[in-house]
């Protein structure tokens, strides 16, 4: 399956600045999705992320708050923007192996935010 | 629109019993069905997954589960867990290749000695 590399991996940020998460696949993927896992919660689907166009927001996410980039088809980034408390999480990358889902969607292994 | 429910939020068993989570699901037509399962501080492993085919669907770690159309259930199971299965379990449903995933909640379950 395709391997993720995200980073960083954790960060303390203080409240009011940016925050911009990487994501590094080993093979090119048509199509990248940003989640987001709030403290004891499951995963919702910020945005996905198509090479050449603009990224599709899901209801609640706004590009001003959360922009995305997608430069080409191995890497793309998240910026969470004018942080608060609220945005504290785990942010995760996924990816659709573009092996006809023979192993599914893959993870990187997550960005733990804290903002204070 | 498609919505997944796991209505057990903890489980906890012994060491050597066997394990069931509950996946419910609603959506139209024949769901694309995931088990993922997140260790502590970790990222999500696929278990397995259900496009098609053979209702009973074998993973790594010997897992397991069932697609049950008549129930909108995709059940997971393990006949003998392990303590190194204490982990956060997460079912999700996709429309397409290629289309986003939407999980349940979760369950987190406990493994005694």
């Amino acid at each position: 399956s395709a391997v993720i590399s995200q980073k960083p991996s954790r960060d303390i940020c203080q409240r009011g600045t940016s925050l911009t998460i990487q994501c590094q696949v080993d093979s090119q993927v048509t199509m990248m999705f940003w989640y987001r896992q709030q403290p004891g919660q499951s995963l919702t689907l910020i945005a996905t992320a198509n090479q050449g166009s603009e990224a599709t927001y899901e209801s609640g996410f706004v590009i001003d708050k959360f922009p995305i980039s997608r430069p080409n088809l191995t890497f793309s980034t998240l910026t969470v923007s004018n942080m608060s408390p609220e945005d504290s999480s785990i942010y995760l990358c996924s990816v659709e192996d573009y092996r006809v889902l023979r192993y599914g969607y893959t993870f990187g292994s997550g960005t733990r935010l804290t903002v204070v | 629109a498609q919505s997944v429910t796991q209505p057990d939020i903890h489980i906890t068993v012994s060491e050597g019993a066997s394990l069931e989570l509950r996946c419910n699901y609603s959506y139209g037509a024949t769901p694309y069905l995931f088990w993922y399962v997140q260790s502590p501080g970790q990222g999500l492993q696929l278990l397995l997954k259900y496009f098609s085919g053979d209702t009973l669907v074998q993973g790594i770690k010997g897992f397991e589960a069932e697609f049950k159309r008549s129930q909108s259930s995709f059940n997971l199971r393990k006949p003998s867990v392990h303590w190194s299965d204490a982990a956060e379990y997460f079912c999700a449903v996709g429309k397409a290749a290629g289309n986003k995933l939407t999980f349940g909640g979760g369950t987190r379950v406990l493994v005694k000695p």
